[in-house]
């Protein structure tokens, strides 16, 4: 069964610094999809960004990018010149592309951007 | 808005009292997805539809669980016999098949057991 595992329950940062999430998650699946989703208070969760496993090349979105490691099975997100509206729960998630299309969360990260 | 919308918000119920949330979503989306979240905790996977099948169902949902989209369009969630520990967020997402991974989830429905 999938795993996927998030060690940092919660993080604090300085607006406009840099910020990195850390997640590891275990598979059997050669291909796979795997996410980073946010959700702020009190509103519903939105993806920040997708990373296909076959995809050597790392995906960015705006001031969001991934560090992914596939070896290692590590897939951390880096939030650069972070915003007050960046303060959210960030959950990772992975997706097997052969076996079922149901996403598993890991148990989030709470990340405070502080003014 | 043509998002994913959930009904209702909140529910507060009596110990085993029967309770169904409904969802509906967006209208091109042919996956739809329920997972639950308790607090400080990433949503659990419950079960998914792809049209009017169910195509999986997680062992998390008891017997007490069913869920149903009868026209492949809304769908509903309905728990019997309420337990205190049923308590948490209902979120219900849907996702068009072939456009891999992107759930679009709506603000949930949360359920309060006393």
């Amino acid at each position: 069964a999938q795993t996927v595992t998030q060690s940092q329950p919660e993080m604090s940062v300085q607006e406009a610094e840099t910020v990195t999430l850390s997640c590891t998650y275990d598979t059997s699946e050669s291909n796979y999809y795997l996410f980073w989703y946010k959700q702020p208070p009190s509103r519903q969760m939105i993806l920040v960004i997708r990373q296909e496993a076959y995809k050597q090349q790392n995906a960015t979105e705006n001031r969001f990018s991934v560090n992914f490691q596939k070896a290692a099975k590590s897939f951390s997100l880096k939030i650069s010149d972070s915003q007050l509206g960046d303060t959210a729960m960030y959950f990772c998630a992975f997706m097997g592309v052969n076996r079922d299309d149901k996403i598993i969360f890991g148990k989030g990260t709470r990340l405070h951007i502080l003014p | 808005d043509t998002g994913v919308s959930q009904d209702p918000r909140h529910k507060i119920t009596k110990r085993g009292q029967n309770v169904t949330f409904r969802c509906d979503p967006i209208s091109e989306h042919n996956r739809l997805y329920w997972y639950r979240q308790t607090l400080g905790q990433g949503p659990e996977f419950l079960t998914y539809f792809q049209n009017e099948a169910q195509l999986e169902k997680s062992r998390l949902l008891s017997d007490r669980f069913s869920a149903e989209r009868p026209k492949g369009s809304f769908s509903t969630l309905e728990i019997q016999r309420t337990e205190q520990g049923d308590s948490a967020m209902y979120l219900c997402a849907s996702s068009l098949a072939g456009v891999t991974g992107e759930l679009f989830f709506g603000e949930g429905s949360r359920l309060t057991v006393l």
